[in-house]
């Protein structure tokens, strides 16, 4: 069983839609949860993290965390064709240091 | 505010070779953490450096070693090179080693012949 696991899409929306992203986590232990974005032939970006149930809000980004059902989700408003990446869930396991990541979803939005 | 730095950006070595490669935390953090990116994959944890100690090691063999310098500096080793071996190495820092945000640098692209 993967520790995280996300739908590696591919995932497209129209200019101006809400793009969502999801997320699925083993480990009841986690603690912290981190959304990156990776456009292709770049490094992970970090765009969001969040530490506690509920709604975390950045500009166009919303991180969401359920920990009773082990989901973390983000949502991206008013999407940009500048948003088509691929977006990384990341999770800390409560075993150290160690960060987990999924295999990412890619988002394309259309113009 | 001087971000991740990682040097080589690119390099090519032939199986069974030995390879270093260096990266430099964004200013005021004093953790390392080294990542391999498989293509279409996302990082997987190869081990985390904070007070110039390996604190924490993922699923990969001992022929990846690494060390972290005073100046917190980090250089990840891998001998006995593999055709596997060739990916995209992270490395990311941050501030005290835990559940703390982690900030990529620009990565080496290593390619095995």
């Amino acid at each position: 069983q993967k520790e995280v696991e996300q739908n590696s899409g591919p995932l497209s929306v129209p200019e101006g839609a809400i793009a969502s992203l999801n997320c699925t986590y083993s480990d009841r232990g986690s603690q912290s949860f981190f959304w990156y974005r990776q456009y292709s032939g770049k490094s992970p970006e970090l765009i969001m993290s969040i530490y506690s149930n509920g709604d975390k809000e950045d500009g166009r980004f919303t991180a969401q965390l359920n920990k009773a059902s082990q989901y973390v989700s983000l949502l991206i408003r008013d999407s940009q064709p500048s948003d088509s990446a691929t977006y990384l869930c990341a999770v800390n396991l409560d075993t150290g240091n160690q960060f987990y990541f999924g295999t990412g979803t890619s988002l394309t939005v259309i113009p | 505010d001087a971000g991740v730095t990682q040097s080589p950006t690119h390099l090519i070595k032939t199986r069974g070779q030995q390879v270093t490669l260096r990266c430099s935390p964004k200013s005021g953090h004093d953790t390392v953490s080294w990542y391999q990116q498989a293509l279409g994959q996302g990082p997987q944890f190869i081990f985390q450096y904070y007070e110039e100690e390996e604190r924490q090691r993922g699923n990969f063999p001992d022929r990846f070693s690494g060390h972290q310098f005073p100046n917190y500096s980090s250089e990840l080793n891998v001998n006995a090179l593999l055709l596997g071996d060739s990916a995209l190495y992270l490395c990311a820092s941050s501030l005290g080693a835990g559940n703390y945000e982690q900030y990529f640098g620009p990565g080496t692209r290593l390619t095995v012949t």
